[in-house]
């Protein structure tokens, strides 16, 4: 079975503080995604990152940065110098085999000024 | 590219009609779809894979006969939802799946029956 857990219900950081969002997982498969998506209020999704299980570099873009950790199973989202902008909810989710995502809680997130 | 759209995008009903949803991908074809449903500050939730061609397969708990999913084309599944009632008020987030590991997520459709 497959499962995501986010344990931060809800974050509240001041504008320009860095945050981490975490997400832990559990699967049995040896070839799994993992993604990161963020939700406005509108509650479009909007994709952030993919990552295979066999790529555990950790990737950067702008004030985003990603840590996957397989001994951990672990694929954390890190956003510097938050904004207030980046208030929303953010999902961790998992899939194998090309089978529909299996999301987390989500984490909210609210930057305050 | 890989765009999917759904229609409508919010939908008002009254209780004991039925409501259709299309989710449609504009620029790619998807043999499969998936629809997920999403409460008030809650997680999306699977509620069928949509095959086209073929019949839905429905996850645990969700009644089929109340959510008609159908899959005419490679470009478009559809979610109707029956006899609405107040309950089934809902976000309703389709996907497409142009290729295994890929998923493109449609905008949503904000389901309210009163």
């Amino acid at each position: 079975a497959q499962k995501v857990t986010q344990a931060q219900t809800e974050i509240s950081v001041v504008e320009k503080e860095d945050v981490t969002l975490d997400c832990v997982y559990e699967t049995r498969d040896t070839t799994y995604y993992l993604f990161w998506y963020k939700q406005p209020p509108s509650g479009e999704l909007v994709f952030l990152i993919r990552r295979n299980s066999f790529d555990e570099q950790n990737e950067i873009s702008g004030r985003y940065s990603w840590n996957f950790q397989k001994s951990t199973s672990s694929f954390n989202f890190t956003i510097t110098a938050s904004q207030v902008v980046d208030s929303a909810v953010y999902f961790c989710a998992l899939t194998f085999s090309g089978y529909a995502l299996n999301f987390g809680k989500g984490t909210s997130l609210l930057v305050t000024p | 590219g890989a765009v999917v759209s759904q229609h409508p995008s919010w939908v008002i009903c009254k209780s004991g009609t039925s409501v259709k949803i299309e989710c449609r991908s504009l620029d790619f074809q998807a043999t499969t779809m998936f629809w997920y449903r999403q409460f008030p500050k809650q997680s999306l939730m699977l509620m069928a894979t949509s095959n086209e061609g073929s019949k839905a397969t429905y996850e645990q708990g969700v009644e089929k006969d109340k959510f008609l999913i159908n899959h005419a084309s490679l470009t478009l599944s559809t979610l109707t939802v029956t006899s609405a009632h107040p309950e089934d008020s809902s976000f309703y987030i389709c996907s497409a799946r142009p290729a295994p590991y890929e998923q493109y997520f449609g905008p949503g459709t904000r389901l309210t029956v009163t």
